[in-house]
């Protein structure tokens, strides 16, 4: 069974400051993992993703997250936070041949000016 | 550019009401899915379809059904509307391969009243 957890339902930051975003997840198997965003009224799109390979990933706008396999933690980071950054983020893991994709509860980025 | 579109944005219907939400894709994409967006549940997958007429139950499949007759469209169809079911309603596609991204449409903001 695979199940995600975030931590931290909410998050504040200030506009130029570093953004941690938390993700925890237990997998039986080698997991992929993925990030999405979630902008007010819209669908969630991808930010990026691990499958194999280099444990450090770049995704869209500035973000990248690591894989830690001996702390089972896939953490997103963007150095520096902008007003756009507002927004919600998903943790996800997939793996194990099947189709189903395992979402976590989701964390709100609030960007102060 | 890839696309995933719902039929509508927003949707009112009173209990009891027999209520269809319809989905399509552009990308030839073979997997389908349904899930349903909660506030602090983050989303929870209600059917799937890996190919035209096949579907599979997700984690909350009661009270829903699904229809896929053709590749490109998936329907959610809700037999008898219950105020539980008020929810952001979300479609996703992905390709066959089974480890992947999945691409989703904007939701649909169901209302049962």
């Amino acid at each position: 069974a695979q199940s995600v957890t975030q931590l931290g339902s909410h998050v504040s930051v200030s506009e130029g400051a570093l953004v941690l975003l938390r993700c925890n997840y237990s997998s039986s198997v080698p997991p992929y993992l993925f990030w999405y965003v979630q902008y007010p009224n819209q669908g969630l799109q991808l930010l990026l993703k691990y499958t194999t390979g280099a444990t450090l990933v770049k995704g869209i706008n500035g973000f990248e997250a690591e894989f830690k396999k001996s702390e089972t933690s896939f953490h997103l980071t963007k150095p520096s936070a902008h007003m756009s950054d507002a927004a919600e983020y998903f943790c996800a893991v997939s793996g194990g041949g099947g189709f189903k994709t395992i979402f976590g509860a989701g964390t709100r980025l609030f960007v102060k000016a | 550019d890839v696309k995933v579109t719902q039929s509508s944005r927003y949707l009112v219907k009173r209990t009891g009401e027999k209520v269809f939400l319809e989905c399509v894709q552009d990308m030839d994409h073979e997997n389908m899915f349904w899930y349903r967006q909660d506030p602090g549940l983050g989303l929870r997958l209600i059917y799937f379809s890996y190919d035209v007429k096949m579907k599979e139950k997700g984690d909350i499949p009661e009270g829903y059904s699904v229809s896929r007759e053709k590749k490109e469209r998936f329907s959610l169809i809700l037999e008898s509307a219950s105020t539980n079911q008020t929810s952001m309603y979300l479609c996703a596609s992905s390709p066959r391969r089974t480890i992947a991204e999945q691409y989703f449409g904007p939701g649909t903001r169901l209302t049962v009243t």
